[in-house]
């Protein structure tokens, strides 16, 4: 069955960097685009960005052009984000999900449970 | 960036009754790119409806979506106890895909 595991979630300082991970099982990682999207802690839902499944195609909400860059290794059925100059509006619960296709779609078929970021103000 | 609203911000209903919510677009919504997705308290959110109106795998038929353009609708025809939870869409037919801000359906 498809798994995604997200990991690297904690507390870091504004200012500071942080990389997420999400280790993918249970489908051919390489044939499908991915996307994390985030909740702030009682809020509602935010798309973060996207990656094509051969990765030369990325996305990004407005909020966070050109401080979260998103990335995957098909070989290690693993996607990531990198997170840098963090503000304390970054907290949030990331999740790493699967789009139906190769191409960003841009719907979640697949969730994981996500990982805590927080960022103290 | 397309604003979607729903409505109502919660649901009060019991057990058997049917359930309908509402998501507004700011924006035409390009191909009826229009998803909804349920969620309940500590767990990821669930994909129920894509396209509008087409159910995603292991869905029961009780959920069904419907509408077009800038005004769609998530109908749950008899509530189950496990159908108590957060109701969000999502409109994916333009970057930066977007979501509601969400209906609680609650029991009565």
């Amino acid at each position: 069955q498809v798994q995604l595991v997200e990991s690297g979630g904690g507390v870091v300082q504004p200012g500071k960097s942080l990389r997420l991970s999400c280790a993918a099982s249970g489908f051919r990682f390489s044939a499908y685009a991915m996307h994390w999207v985030r909740q702030a802690p009682g809020k509602g839902l935010e798309w973060v960005a996207a990656i094509s499944d051969d990765g030369d195609y990325k996305y990004y909400g407005d909020s966070v052009k050109g401080r979260l860059t998103i990335s995957r290794d098909n070989a290690k059925n693993t996607l990531y984000l990198q997170m840098n100059s963090l503000r304390a509006e970054d907290t949030a619960v990331y999740y790493c999900t699967r789009d139906p296709g190769g191409y960003p779609l841009a719907y979640f078929v697949y969730w994981g449970q996500g990982t805590l970021v927080t960022v103290p103000s | 960036e397309i604003v979607l609203t729903q409505s109502p911000g919660t649901l009060s209903l019991s057990p058997g009754e049917r359930a309908t919510l509402s998501c507004r677009a700011s924006q035409s919504v390009s191909r009826n790119y229009l998803a909804w997705y349920q969620q309940k308290p500590g767990q990821a959110p669930r994909l129920l409806i894509f396209g509008a109106s087409s159910r995603a795998t292991g869905i029961p038929d009780r959920f069904s979506g419907w509408g077009s353009e800038t005004d769609f609708t998530l109908t749950i025809s008899r509530l189950e106890p496990e159908d108590f939870a957060v109701y969000f869409c999502q409109q994916y037919g333009r970057s930066p895909f977007t979501f509601g801000p969400g209906t609680k359906v609650d029991i009565k």
